[in-house]
């Protein structure tokens, strides 16, 4: 298995909803990441998770908030987000470090829209 | 902080034609560079993956150059095709993530 798996592929939640994004692997990865990338633009990192444990979080506001239950699962729960919020939400895996030959694999995305 | 550009933004070409993408990046300490396809409102497929220690990578029409020292990446697309018509996307990796380009968006006109 050389995949990414990211579910749901389209979510339209309200301003006060709870949901979450979910992310899988079974590549044997052991550094997670989820992106957000808007329109026309680059992906930005928000979390990188390296053997199961939160290592970065680029300074993304609470109402975002990631977790990962196993070394190969890899969640995003979202509570009371706001329109500008809305934007392609990607995960990716790889090996950690200096051990990655591989580069990164990415999932085909949850596009989220905050109404 | 890692800074990766890319230029040109945008590119239109006939079918056919030879291109080259230019990436660049400020700090040289990588351990690799990564060249991704991304078409509109999809994820991103992974072309060309080139080790910090290598100065080139191929796969079929596509040819990938790292000069480490100087910062710089090229992606060389031969007989361009308009199924090649996509934003591709340099992304550097350091010790912890990979920091991405802007991208070049590819149009080739049949």
């Amino acid at each position: 298995d050389t995949e990414v798996t990211q579910t749901p592929k389209h979510l339209v939640m309200g301003m006060t909803n709870k949901k979450s994004l979910k992310c899988e692997q079974h590549m044997g990865h052991r550094a997670m990441y989820w992106y957000k990338q808007k329109a026309k633009k680059p992906p930005e990192l928000m979390f990188v998770y390296s053997y199961e444990k939160l290592s970065i979080n680029e300074s993304v506001p609470s109402r975002f908030s990631p977790e990962c239950p196993n070394s190969s699962l890899l969640n995003l729960h979202l509570h009371a987000l706001q329109p500008e919020d809305s934007a392609l939400y990607l995960c990716a895996s790889s090996l950690p470090g200096a051990s990655d030959l591989y580069g990164y694999t990415f999932g085909s995305g949850t596009r989220l829209t905050v109404v | 902080k890692q800074e990766v550009t890319q230029i040109p933004a945008a590119l239109s070409v006939p079918e056919g034609e030879n291109l080259v993408l230019n990436c660049s990046f400020t700090d040289s300490a990588i351990y690799n560079l990564q060249w991704f396809r991304q078409d509109p409102g999809k994820g991103l497929t992974s072309l060309l993956l080139i080790q910090s220690s290598q100065r080139e990578q191929t796969s079929g029409r596509l040819n990938a150059s790292l000069d480490k020292s100087s910062g710089r990446s090229t992606l060389y697309i031969a007989a361009s095709q308009p199924g090649d018509s996509a934003t591709y996307l340099c992304a550097v990796r350091g010790n912890n993530d990979m920091r991405f380009g802007a991208g070049t968006r590819l149009t080739v006109k049949p």
